[in-house]
C-alpha cells in the first residue's frame, strides 16, 4: 500500500517562527500536494508539484512557500508563522501516469498546527 | 474557476437508515471526474466512490451510490443501510479531465447513531 507520511501529527509554535512540515511518499509518486483543511471551508489547496523543484501555486499560497529537493519528500514552509495559520495541514500523492485511470489522492493523517 | 458547495455542514442518520449528502458544483468544462471521500476521527482520507462526467451511469460501490445530474450540476451520495462506522466527514470534490488538481466542498460531518 501506498504510504504518505507526515512527520508531526500534532505542532504547536509561536507566532513569527519559521515552521517546517514535511510529507514523504514511499510510491514514486509524481504529484504531490499540500492542503490546508479549516472547518466550513473544506480542503483548499496551498501548493503543489508535478517534479522535483516544480511548484505551482494553488489557491491560497499567501505565506506559505515549499521546497521539492527530492521526489519523495515535499516540504510546506511558514516563512514568519501567524495565529491565522493555525489549521489541519494535510500532504497527498498521486502518480502522475496512473492518476487518469486510477484517479485517486493518497493522504497523510494530517499534522494539526496550532500558532500560539 | 470551479466551485464545489455542500450546503449542509452535519447530517444523522439512524442506524440501518439510508442518508443522502448533497453537493453542486460549478463549472464550464463538458468532461471532468467527481468524487467524495470520507475522514473519519483517524483523519485519514478514504476515496468512497468517483464518477466520470461523460458517463451517463451513476456510480455505485457496494452501499455507496451516486444521483449524478450533469445538467444542474448536482451529485449527491446516497448511503444505505448506514453502520457505525459510517460516521466521518465527506468532502465532494471535483478535478478537470485535464488537470491533477482536486477542488474540495466544504464538507458534511455525518453521524450514525445507534
Amino acid at each position: 500500500d501506498v504510504k504518505v507520511t507526515q512527520s508531526s501529527r500534532y505542532l504547536v509554535k509561536r507566532t513569527g517562527e519559521k515552521v517546517f512540515l514535511e510529507c514523504v511518499q514511499d510510491m514514486d509518486h509524481e504529484n504531490m500536494f499540500w492542503y490546508r483543511q479549516d472547518p466550513g471551508l473544506g480542503l483548499r489547496l496551498i501548493y503543489f508539484s508535478y517534479d522535483v523543484k516544480m511548484k505551482e501555486k494553488g489557491d491560497i499560497p499567501e505565506g506559505y512557500s515549499v521546497s521539492r529537493e527530492k521526489k519523495e519528500r515535499f516540504s510546506l514552509i511558514l516563512e514568519s508563522a501567524s495565529t491565522n495559520q493555525t489549521s489541519m495541514y494535510l500532504c497527498a500523492s498521486s502518480s502522475l501516469w496512473t492518476f487518469a485511470t486510477n484517479e485517486k489522492l493518497f493522504f497523510g493523517s494530517g499534522t494539526q498546527l496550532s500558532v500560539l | 474557476a470551479q466551485t464545489v458547495t455542500q450546503s449542509q455542514p452535519e447530517m444523522s442518520v439512524q442506524e440501518a437508515e439510508t442518508v443522502t449528502l448533497s453537493c453542486t458544483y460549478d463549472t464550464s468544462e463538458s468532461n471532468y471526474y467527481l468524487f467524495w471521500y470520507k475522514q473519519p476521527p483517524s483523519r485519514q482520507m478514504i476515496l468512497v466512490i468517483r464518477q466520470e462526467a461523460y458517463k451517463q451511469q451513476n456510480a455505485t460501490e457496494n452501499r455507496f451510490s451516486v444521483n449524478f445530474q450533469k445538467a444542474a450540476k448536482s451529485f449527491s451520495l446516497k448511503i444505505s443501510d448506514s453502520q457505525l462506522g459510517d460516521t466521518a466527514m465527506y468532502f465532494c470534490a471535483f478535478r478537470e479531465t485535464s488537470g491533477s488538481r482536486l477542488t474540495f466542498g466544504e464538507g458534511t460531518q455525518l453521524t450514525v447513531n445507534p
